[in-house]
């Protein structure tokens, strides 16, 4: 099973909305509604931020959400502030009843 | 609360067991999972087990090296890994559920080196 397609990087100012892509294949992303967001700042334990492609933790900010479209996932995050930057990872649930994860995109608040 | 424990140092082809034990939440009522990472890398999940045990998955390089279990009763779940290889290196978390993650433990760090 290949990993999910993320950009390595993306950067924005505070205040400002970015998105992280997340491609996969119709047998996980594309497949199934199991598509879930982490958020992960260094030398911490990863945090569920989006599971079922769009829905919210309870505590999570609701500036951010998710979508997908076909085989890609998206995580946007509007209102950027200085705390969100950190590592964020998708996962998606694949047709081998395993899961998958993105290779991870760094985001940096300007 | 989960709280993980077992790992060290280890040479290639050894074995280790993992511990993680959970606290807070009803513990036999959910799948519990294996996810790793090595430092500075990605994530790459590992196994998953059913709350009740019956079912098991395996990431295909952990399938025939790796064995997950748990003990209910002890509120405590397993990961037996044998034929450890250089590559096996990285921090291991346990974490609630299987198509989503929603509770982490702090990790362990598994290190196979001679």
């Amino acid at each position: 099973q290949s990993a999910l397609t993320q950009p390595a990087s993306v950067s924005g100012s505070p205040g400002q909305s970015i998105t992280i892509s997340c491609t996969g294949t119709s047998s996980d992303v594309g497949g199934y509604n199991h598509v879930s967001w982490y958020q992960q700042h260094p030398g911490k334990a990863p945090k569920l931020m989006i599971y079922g492609v769009s829905d919210r933790p309870s505590g999570v900010s609701d500036r951010f959400s998710g979508s997908k479209s076909g085989n890609t996932a998206s995580l946007t995050i509007s209102g950027l502030q200085t705390e969100d930057e950190g590592d964020y990872f998708c996962s998606s649930f694949t047709s081998g009843s395993t899961v998958v994860f993105g290779g991870g995109t760094k985001l940096t608040v300007l | 609360q989960l709280l993980e424990s077992g790992g060290g140092l280890v040479q290639p082809g050894g074995s280790l067991r993992l511990s993680c034990e959970a606290s807070g939440f009803a513990f036999s009522d959910y799948a519990m999972s294996w996810v790793r990472q090595i430092p500075g890398k990605g994530l790459e999940w590992v196994s998953v087990i059913s709350d009740n045990s019956d079912k098991t998955y395996y990431a295909d390089f952990a399938t025939g090296r790796f064995s997950i279990s748990r003990d209910n009763s002890k509120n405590t779940l397993y990961l037996q890994m044998n034929t450890l290889r250089a590559e096996d290196m990285a921090i291991y978390y346990c974490a609630t559920n299987f198509r989503y993650f929603d509770q982490w433990g702090q990790g362990t760090l598994v290190t196979v080196s001679s």
